[in-house]
């Protein structure tokens, strides 16, 4: 298994620019996260998604939109790329089955807009 | 609203040394807790949960309810221990929410 997979590594976006940050995992996983990391910070939940058809935000979503129409894929979309929005961006997924699940992270994707 | 706090950014210490890395949470109900860790060049992963009370690398933490908080211990750090640790919380369910982690630094 290759685990949850995203791309690309890397990113340079100019402000104003659209992207999407792709993430998959071939674990059959339900639970589906994107987080943020700032420089110095941990990591903030931006939108997550218990399953395909459903998503819900999480702590910091303005600017972003996600979907999810496959269990195996959660995209992360920017449609107008601010500095702001300049990160390392990691995906996430679990399987919940009672309790609280270990969540398996992806390698990231450092984007810098400017 | 639920937070985590490791006050240590930086924490350095010698090979053999004992190691605690701090996290103190905020949260109103009953948590779960978790460290996570990433190593250099390595995805973050799971170390230990609280509800597990198991040891993993010679890691144990343990809950205190009292004051609140979750240290990581170990008693005797090995160069392979050196990583990024993060503390991570959640009232039940799916969502965590993170300390901004501890740079561990094992020195010879």
């Amino acid at each position: 298994n290759a685990g949850v997979t995203q791309t690309p590594k890397f990113r340079i976006l100019k402000i104003g620019q659209s992207m999407t940050l792709q993430c998959t995992q071939d674990m059959n996983h339900n639970y589906m996260y994107w987080y943020r990391q700032d420089p110095g910070m941990g990591l903030k939940l931006i939108y997550y998604s218990v399953g395909a058809g459903i998503t819900d935000k999480g702590e910091v979503p303005n600017g972003y939109n996600v979907s999810r129409s496959t269990t195996e894929d959660f995209p992360l979309r920017l449609e107008l790329a601010a500095p702001s929005q300049t990160s390392v961006y990691f995906c996430a997924s679990s399987y919940l089955a009672g309790g609280s699940p270990e969540q398996y992270f992806g390698p990231g994707t450092r984007l810098t807009v400017t | 609203a639920q937070r985590v706090t490791q006050p240590e950014k930086l924490l350095s210490v010698f090979k053999g040394a004992p190691v605690e890395l701090k996290c103190n949470y905020s949260y109103s109900g009953s948590p779960e807790l978790f460290w996570y860790v990433q190593y250099s060049r390595q995805r973050l992963q799971l170390l230990l949960r609280h509800i597990s009370r198991e040891s993993i690398k010679g890691f144990t933490a343990d809950l205190n309810k009292g004051e609140t908080s979750f240290h990581l211990k170990k008693p005797f750090a090995q160069e392979e221990d050196s990583a990024m640790y993060y503390c991570a919380l959640t009232g039940g369910g799916n969502k965590l929410t993170f300390g901004t982690g501890t740079q561990l630094k094992v020195e010879l």
